[in-house]
């Protein structure tokens, strides 16, 4: 069975202070992992696929990169703007996809 | 280019009453998906159409869940009859072959 792990549940940082968000997987047939932001009362919105290891993607101050066992969302010298719920994803070759249960990022001012 | 459109945003019913959820996909995506997410929880898939058929329905509770895609365009999802656990967010996405999924906003079910 697909599983797919998030840690920490719960994340706290002053602004500036960077940190990383990680993914564990185990899946059977790797097609893509995927990272999504989701503000209260909203629905997942896209940041990154990866699907392959050794490969990075960037956006403003994250990060993401991937190994054949799990992902990281980097997050360098946050904003409060940054503070959502992270969430990983990971679909397979049989086209069956899982979410991790996410990370939910505070940055204080 | 317009969102995934969802309706309603909220809905409160009784424990054992039938409700509805509507999704209108971005144009053009042929894949069509249903999620239920709980409070705290991720995401959990519950059908998965590519057009008007269903790809992955595996996780869907059939005795009550039930969902539709009429000409592979908007989509309906209805419980019926629900139950307390039944509460949750219900979550709609489109994708195409080339794309990442588009979530919209959700409807959020509380059931009493």
């Amino acid at each position: 069975e697909d599983q797919v792990t998030q840690s920490p549940e719960a994340l706290r940082l002053q602004e500036g202070e960077s940190s990383s968000l990680n993914c564990s997987y185990t899946v059977s047939g790797l097609r893509g992992l995927f990272w999504y932001r989701q503000d209260p009362g909203k629905g997942p919105e896209f940041l990154f696929t990866l699907y392959s290891a050794g490969e990075e993607k960037e956006k403003e101050r994250l990060k993401a990169t991937l190994t054949k066992k799990e992902s990281f969302l980097h997050i360098t010298a946050p904003k409060p703007e940054d503070s959502a719920t992270y969430l990983c994803a990971v679909a397979t070759n049989a086209g069956k996809s899982t979410f991790g249960d996410g990370t939910t990022l505070t940055v204080k001012p | 280019e317009a969102g995934v459109a969802q309706s309603p945003r909220y809905k409160i019913i009784e424990k054992r009453q039938s409700v509805a959820f509507w999704c209108n996909p971005i144009s053009g995506h042929a894949t069509l998906y249903w999620y239920q997410q709980i409070l705290g929880q991720g995401p959990k898939l519950l059908i998965q159409f590519q057009n008007n058929g269903v790809v992955d329905d595996s996780q869907l509770p059939k005795d009550r869940f039930s969902a539709e895609r009429l000409k592979g365009v908007d989509s309906t999802l209805k419980i019926q009859p629900a139950k307390l656990e039944d509460s949750a967010v219900y979550l709609c996405a489109s994708r195409t072959l080339n794309t990442e999924a588009f979530f919209g906003q959700g409807t959020r079910l509380t059931v009493v």
